[in-house]
């Protein structure tokens, strides 16, 4: 039974697209994560909510919006890509321990 | 000067050594300290916790705290081909709010 799940699992758009990423845990956990994996595998946090309320938003542009609908979903969705934005985003629950979706691979072409 | 500091390797070792994963950190506020372990092409997933200074063991993996010099580490012993992958360093001073991570090392076990 997957704990943290995220789809799409890959996605390939143009610059300028507007594209979701969908998160659900089933773990009960409070909080939930977006986090940025760059091609060097550098791993930063995005934002942080709990109990749907975001507690974080470690200066990401405006044009990542996440929604947390309750508690079990995060959801971001992403305005006028643009080429940076090429990464894997990865949705995690959890506090101090974190539990990890298998990652969304976004590329901008 | 980057909050978490950790060497991206590569590392190589062969089968059944010893081996020692570092990083250092700068801010004093962190108490939660975590080891995940990341696979090509998956999530990390959590190999290890530690709250505040102190050793901890689970099967082949020991971590170690050292607040007093800013120093986390891990020890893998008899390592296996399977561990192979990218260890991450994390460390969190907000209850979990904003973890911060290391750059990652990677290991490579030759059989």
């Amino acid at each position: 039974d997957t704990a943290v799940s995220q789809t799409p699992k890959y996605l390939v758009t143009q610059m300028g697209n507007d594209k979701s990423i969908k998160c659900e845990q089933n773990l009960g956990h409070d909080t939930m994560y977006w986090y940025k994996q760059d091609s060097k595998k550098f791993l930063k946090i995005m934002f942080s909510y709990n109990n749907k309320e975001l507690i974080i938003n470690e200066t990401v542009p405006n044009r990542f919006s996440p929604k947390s609908p309750d508690k079990a979903h995060l959801n971001l969705h992403i305005n006028s890509l643009e080429l940076g934005d090429s990464a894997v985003y990865f949705c995690a629950s959890g506090q101090e321990t974190q539990y990890f979706g298998p990652g969304t691979r976004l590329l901008v072409l | 000067q980057k909050e978490v500091e950790q060497d991206p390797g590569p590392l190589s070792v062969p089968e059944g050594a010893i081996v020692s994963l570092n990083c250092t950190y700068s801010n004093s506020a962190f108490q939660y300290f975590m080891w995940y372990r990341q696979y090509s092409r998956k999530g990390p997933e959590l190999l290890m916790y530690t709250y505040s200074s102190g050793n901890k063991e689970d099967g082949r993996f020991t971590a170690q705290v050292d607040k007093s010099s800013k120093y986390i580490s891990l020890f893998i012993r008899d390592s296996q081909p399977s561990d192979s992958a990218t260890y991450l360093c994390a460390m969190d001073g907000t209850g979990g709010f904003k973890t911060i991570f290391g750059a990652g090392t990677r290991l490579f076990v030759k059989a």
